[in-house]
């Protein structure tokens, strides 16, 4: 199986902050990578797929980028609804992998 | 809008079964991919199975192989997973969502699984 490492698994930061988010591949995965946000109580919401195509409705702060094995999660001035929690997901192959999640915390 | 409506969650002794159900609205179901997803405080998120719009190709988590079969009734806009001989490790979120291309567009609310004697 494919293993996806996330870093870091949490985050503290301020409202206009630029974030990162990385997550790295046990295997190459070409941009086979997805990512989602999740806040409390709720499912996870698609927010890139395909390395860096941004699904439709997601704010343009969010952007996503790499290829092979390392990927990044941009979100460019992070606001006060962006306080969450942020998966990858390889889908370059079965099983589907996800990462551990990075949880992203108000400073 | 799209929606994804699971049902069928409860707290069923180790070794017992379970049957959830999925029901979607919004888009062409018939020609989507499904897939089950569950989480655990513990394990996080873990890809469960997955079929294909024709019911033609199906995948499972090592994890569930053997116990678990997932099914879609395309007329009904429904997708089911039978869960059987459950095991304490099986407790989660159980998640339907549906398939973009191998990332999961939408999701519904989840229904929770408890097995616990």
């Amino acid at each position: 199986d494919i293993q996806m490492t996330q870093s870091p698994s949490f985050l503290s930061a301020s409202v206009g902050d630029r974030v990162t988010v990385t997550c790295r591949a046990s295997q190459s995965i070409s941009t086979y990578l997805n990512w989602y946000q999740q806040k409390p109580g709720k499912a996870p919401k698609l927010l890139i797929y395909a390395a860096s195509s941004l699904q439709s409705g997601v704010p343009s702060r969010f952007s996503g980028s790499g290829s092979g094995t390392d990927f990044s999660l941009t979100i460019g001035s992070l606001q006060p609804e962006d306080f969450a929690t942020y998966y990858c997901q390889q889908s370059y192959t079965i099983p589907r992998t996800f990462g551990g999640g990075t949880k992203v915390e108000i400073k | 809008e799209v929606q994804l409506v699971e049902s069928g969650g409860g707290l069923v002794k180790p070794g017992g079964s379970l049957r959830l159900s999925c029901v979607a609205s919004g888009f062409s179901f018939s020609t989507y991919s499904m897939n089950w997803v569950r989480q655990t405080p513990g394990k996080g998120l873990e890809w469960v199975s997955s079929i294909s719009f024709s019911s033609n190709y199906i995948y499972y988590a090592d994890s569930v192989k053997g116990r678990f079969t997932i099914s879609r009734d395309n007329a009904k806009n429904s997708l089911f997973l039978q869960m059987d001989s459950l095991r304490v490790e099986d407790t989660a979120l159980y998640y339907c969502a549906s398939d973009g291309t191998g990332d999961f567009d939408y999701w519904g609310q989840g229904t929770l699984v408890t097995v616990s004697s």
